[in-house]
């Protein structure tokens, strides 16, 4: 089975701008998480998709949304960017949310 | 809330040795699933092993194996015969089983460096 993909895996925006990143599960895997990371608050949740519906949600603003397909493929968005919001963004599928498998993630840098 | 907490921020092991990743967490559930996880410097995060809560069996898998003590709180992983390609970020992560537990909670990680 492919694994857990991931893209843009590279991306550059400037502050004020609004970024859609996008993930595709194992086949079959119904559930996408979201994680973010970065050197001081290192791994956080962001948020995790069941069939379409938000299941979970961390503690992230507003400008963070994400939303899943009927394919399960997800993406997230993150509007008005913040210099703060540079981070490596890991996406995870799992078939029901108990083993998660993560993708590369997608390497964001606002400037 | 639950926390997972990694006390050793870097370790380092000489090639074909053992080396144990120590790590805690805290909770009030009974039943939750454990994970040690590997991220290289590509930076792809690698399930390395996984430990359900209401198994009293250590799990294993090849080389890694993990000391899984419930009462105190204590998930340890056991690299045998070390490797340089070992030589990662080891996550420890705490999974709920409910609700808004259902997310990973990570520790803040260790690095781990194979000497040849």
């Amino acid at each position: 089975k492919a694994g857990v993909t991931q893209t843009p895996r590279y991306l550059i925006k400037t502050r004020g701008q609004q970024v859609t990143l996008s993930c595709s599960p194992i086949s079959g895997h119904r559930s996408v998480s979201w994680y973010q990371q970065t050197p001081g608050q290192g791994l956080q949740f962001l948020f995790e998709y069941f069939s379409e519906t938000q299941r979970n949600k961390g503690n992230f603003p507003g400008r963070f949304s994400g939303r899943q397909f009927s394919n399960s493929r997800s993406e997230m968005n993150v509007s008005t960017l913040e210099l703060g919001d540079s981070a490596l963004y890991l996406c995870a599928s799992s078939l029901m949310g108990q083993t998660q498998y993560f993708g590369p993630g997608t390497r964001l840098l606002v400037l | 809330a639950q926390t997972v907490t990694q006390s050793q921020p870097e370790m380092s092991v000489q090639e074909a040795e053992t080396v144990t990743l120590s790590c805690t967490y805290d909770t009030s559930e009974s039943d939750y699933y454990l994970f040690w996880y590997k991220q290289p410097p590509s930076r792809q995060m690698i399930l390395v092993i996984r430990q359900e809560a209401y198994k009293q069996q250590n799990a294993t898998e090849n080389r890694f194996s993990v000391n899984f003590q419930k009462a105190a709180k204590s998930f340890s992983l056991k690299i045998s015969d070390s490797q340089l390609g070992d030589a990662a970020m080891y996550f420890c992560a705490y999974r709920g089983l409910r609700g808004s537990q259902g997310n990973l909670i990570f520790g803040k990680g260790t690095k781990l460096s194979v000497k040849p």
